[in-house]
């Protein structure tokens, strides 16, 4: 068993749709959390970051932790074409040495 | 303020070559690491430098080497290129932990 698990999709949405985005992972000793935009060929992009469980917002964007059940999600309300991109969940242990684990990556597509 | 940033952005090499791959991170972050991206997959770590050490390795061999430098800015080298190590090289720099800020990588071929 991997330790991050993510959809690679691609997963497909119209323009203005509710995207919903998630990860799974076995290592309990994660505590911080983030979600990353790659456009193509290019490095990933600092999208949300959270500690522990709970709730985060930010514009179009809403990340979620559920460490009881080991599970995140990123929303994307309103998405538009321009959303379109692999999206990579990460997390790490520790606040000393922050190395990160990521996910497969999810491809999104949103079409006009 | 400039971001991360990496050079070169392409290279190609045969098998048995080495390679440097350079980094300059964020202004007054200190921390930079290294990630390996192959294609469809997500970074898998390299190793970590801080105040011009390695902190932290992932299970990759001892091809890969690495540097940091006083102004923070880091090397990695591989040596006796595989076809394998084909792949988009990343580097992350943070200030604060686990904030890393990637820079657009550096994509390197094996032939």
């Amino acid at each position: 068993q991997k330790e991050v698990e993510q959809d690679p999709g691609p997963l497909s949405v119209p323009e203005g749709a509710i995207v919903s985005l998630n990860c799974t992972y076995s290592n309990s000793a994660f505590q911080y959390f983030m979600w990353y935009r790659q456009y193509s060929r290019k490095g990933p992009e600092l999208l949300m970051y959270t500690y522990s469980s709970g709730n985060k917002e930010d514009g179009r964007f809403t990340a979620q932790v559920d460490k009881s059940s080991k599970y995140i999600s990123l929303f994307i309300r309103d998405s538009q074409p321009s959303d379109s991109a692999t999206y990579l969940c990460a997390m790490s242990a520790g606040s000393g040495y922050s190395t990160l684990t990521f996910g497969k990556g999810t491809m999104l597509l949103v079409s006009p | 303020d400039a971001g991360v940033t990496q050079s070169p952005t392409h290279l190609i090499k045969t098998r048995g070559q080495q390679v440097t791959l350079r980094c300059s991170p964020k202004s007054g972050h200190d921390t930079v690491s290294w990630y390996q991206q192959a294609l469809g997959q997500g970074p898998q770590f390299i190793f970590q430098y801080y105040e011009e050490e390695e902190r932290q390795r992932g299970n990759f061999p001892d091809r890969f080497s690495g540097h940091q430098f006083p102004n923070y800015s880091s090397e990695l080298n591989v040596n006796a290129l595989l076809l394998g190590d084909s792949a988009l090289y990343l580097c992350a720099s943070s200030l604060v932990a686990n904030e890393q800020f990637f820079g657009p990588g550096t994509r390197l071929t094996v032939l």
